[in-house]
């Protein structure tokens, strides 16, 4: 267990339709980072939070949104669902910005049909 | 902008054998950390080493070495002594200061019996 709890492990759900996707960091980080690893694009960043305020977006799209709660968890929503938006999203944090390494969750699968 | 390359799409290795698998990465940065990601079947992403670009000696973690040539921009990862287990996805990423983790295309290793 890497201490970054990542919930639900699986969800599948239609084109359209909106999900959320929860993070709980390790305790003690601040730092949440979301990444998207689908097999044509690799694993993309796609927004960073620390301690409550948004640090440095990747490439999100604008049809998804994140925001960390005061108890540091975070959550990514992503709507109007496309198949392309299949993927592993994964949740990372750390202490800091610095150039630590990040612990990741086990990651969300999302199967969009 | 910052860049890793790693040229081996698959690799294949004998069982009890050792490993290279190559990163090389592009930043002009001075300050920058260098790490490697397991990425097993079941998905998740297992921290193995980290190597700091200030560090003179090469990072070693068990069976996993971290082989730096800081001229060459070179970030090599050997396994020594491979086992089944072994059989993942290995991701070299780089972290610049502040910054978040780039991550290369990652190379598929098959651990023959």
């Amino acid at each position: 267990d890497s201490g970054v709890t990542q919930t639900p492990k699986h969800l599948i759900t239609a084109t359209g339709q909106r999900v959320t996707l929860r993070c709980s960091p390790r305790s003690g980080d601040l730092s949440v980072y979301w990444y998207q690893q689908s097999l044509d694009q690799g694993l993309q960043f796609l927004i960073q939070y620390y301690n409550g305020e948004e640090r440095a977006k990747g490439n999100i799209l604008e049809r998804f949104s994140a925001q960390q709660f005061p108890d540091l968890h975070s959550e990514l929503n992503l709507s109007s669902l496309e198949l392309g938006d299949s993927a592993l999203y994964f949740c990372a944090s750390s202490e800091d910005p610095g150039v630590v390494g990040y612990t990741f969750g086990s990651g969300t699968r999302l199967t969009v049909v | 902008a910052q860049k890793i390359t790693q040229t081996q799409p698959g690799m294949f290795v004998q069982e009890k054998e050792a490993v290279t698998l190559d990163c090389t990465y592009d930043t002009s940065d001075q300050s920058y950390g260098l790490f490697w990601y397991k990425q097993p079947s079941s998905g998740e992403m297992i921290f193995l080493i980290y190597q700091g670009s200030y560090d003179e000696q090469n990072a070693t973690e068990g069976r996993y070495s971290l082989n730096f040539q800081k001229a060459r921009k070179s970030a090599n990862l050997v396994i020594s002594a491979s086992q089944l287990g072994d059989s993942a996805m290995y991701f070299c990423a780089m972290r610049l200061h502040g910054q978040n983790f780039v991550f290369g295309p990652g190379t598929r290793l098959s651990v023959l019996p």
